[in-house]
């Protein structure tokens, strides 16, 4: 069965500092996807960056990066220059091609950026 | 645009009262997406549907009814709810359903409160 683990509950990071958010996930089916959700308190899922299993390049989208390693089965999101706005619970998520309909999360990590 | 909208953003209601919850999409989506969360949760699916047909119906009570009268909409109505099934309440859309890479966006969400 798909499973996606975050092994950070909460991390505190000072503003402009870069900051790494951990996801390891675990399938045996070789073709998936792996999003990044990041949810504001006032509850709105937003889209960050995703990355599909067979993409030869980590993803980037603006301050967003994937730092993908298959063969840990890691997909660690990474954002740069961290700003007060980034303060927020992020969501790792996996989608197999086998039973795409569900999306399956982590338990998320909430961010904390200080000024 | 990747813009979901829901309606209302907060709704309180008795356990005796019927309610519904609106989504809405203009993306051209043909899966649309009913998730509940409770606090420090992540998300957890509850329907889907796909071409207006539902698809997944992940063993919800039947105190809750959704319904898809068209490709733009998706409502869920709700009758004799618990307490307990106070949460956020997210709907989500994306293209196609099948499909590994195929990115789900959220709208903002519906607290309810069940008193």
């Amino acid at each position: 069965a798909q499973k996606i683990t975050q092994t950070q509950p909460g991390m505190f990071v000072q503003e402009k500092e870069a900051v790494t958010l951990d996801c390891t996930y675990d399938t045996s089916d070789p073709s998936y996807g792996l999003f990044w959700y990041k949810q504001p308190s006032s509850g709105e899922m937003i889209f960050l960056i995703y990355q599909g299993s067979y993409d030869q390049q980590n993803a980037t989208e603006g301050r967003y990066s994937l730092n993908f390693q298959k063969a840990r089965k890691s997909a660690n999101l990474v954002i740069s220059a961290s700003q007060l706005g980034d303060s927020a619970m992020y969501f790792c998520a996996m989608r197999l091609i086998q039973g795409a309909q569900k999306l399956v999360f982590g338990q998320g990590t909430r961010l904390t950026i200080n000024p | 645009d990747t813009e979901v909208t829901q309606t209302p953003k907060h709704l309180v209601m008795g356990m005796t009262n019927k309610k519904s919850l609106k989504c809405e999409q203009h993306m051209g989506h043909r899966a649309m997406y009913w998730y509940k969360q409770k606090a420090k949760k992540p998300p957890e699916l509850m329907f889907v549907y796909s071409y207006e047909k539902l698809s997944i119906n992940e063993s919800v009570p039947s105190r809750f009814s959704p319904e898809c009268p068209n490709s733009s909409l998706l409502n869920l109505h709700l009758h004799a709810l618990q307490p307990e099934d106070s949460a956020l309440y997210l709907c989500a859309s994306s293209q196609r359903l099948a499909v590994s890479t195929d990115t789900q966006y959220f709208g903002p969400g519906t607290r309810l409160t069940v008193l």
